[in-house]
């Protein structure tokens, strides 16, 4: 049981580039989320799925996409990497039922 | 809206000495609220959630908090330090979309250090 997975562990674009980052779970869990991590800032939500074929905007959506095509995966993309969002990203996943989220190890992305 | 203050960035304490970590939080209902650790380089770990039952919620490792609405705190406490207790921790709260899901919102983090 892994748990929640993310890939890749680091990635490091040049401005204008586009890249997607996968997460994946394995406990058959209904919501999944990616957040951002910046220093001083605590974790914001991107983007979040409350079940397969379903994506909903969090609190900092601008600049991203995501895709929930099967249940246990749920997908991140920049389309066109600015500066802005160099960041740790980290994927989690609920079973909706009292509120615990289950983070996966993180993905650091430096864009330059 | 809900919101989560963490009043210390930093805390630093010797081996062997209690731990005090602060967290006041705003919720125009009666909310659910967790403490997560996050070691460096790692993800992020549950260490304790309050939803409403008893207000002195213990948690792995030898942490507790203290669910105290009429002061809108949650604080997280040890007894005794450990080096391994370095870390990050985030104070939680729950707030629900009309989505019908738990969405969390995190303070902005404490960071504590552990000197032998």
């Amino acid at each position: 049981n892994a748990g929640v997975t993310q890939t890749p562990k680091f990635r490091v674009l040049k401005t204008g580039q586009s890249m997607t980052l996968l997460c994946a779970q394995d406990m058959n869990h209904e919501y999944m989320y990616w957040y951002r991590q910046d220093p001083g800032m605590g974790l914001r939500l991107i983007h979040y799925s409350v079940g397969e074929g379903t994506t909903a905007k969090g609190e900092v959506p601008d600049g991203y996409n995501v895709s929930r095509l099967k249940k246990q995966n749920f997908l991140l993309g920049l389309e066109s990497a600015a500066p802005s969002q160099t960041s740790v990203y980290f994927c989690a996943s609920s079973s909706g039922l009292g509120g615990e989220q289950f983070f996966g190890p993180g993905t650091r992305l430096t864009v330059l | 809206a809900q919101s989560v203050t963490q009043l210390d960035s930093h805390v630093s304490v010797s081996e062997g000495t209690p731990v005090l970590l602060r967290c006041n939080y705003s919720s125009s209902y009666s909310p659910s609220l967790f403490w997560y650790v996050q070691h460096p380089n790692k993800g992020l770990q549950l260490l304790l959630k309050y939803t409403s039952a008893a207000t002195l919620v213990k948690g792995i490792n030898g942490f507790e908090a203290e669910f105290k609405k009429s002061e809108t705190s949650f604080h997280l406490t040890k007894p005794s330090a450990h080096m391994s207790d370095a870390a990050e921790y985030f104070c939680v709260v729950s707030d629900r979309f009309s989505g019908g899901y738990n969405k969390l919102i995190f303070g902005a983090g404490t960071r504590l250090a552990v000197h032998p």
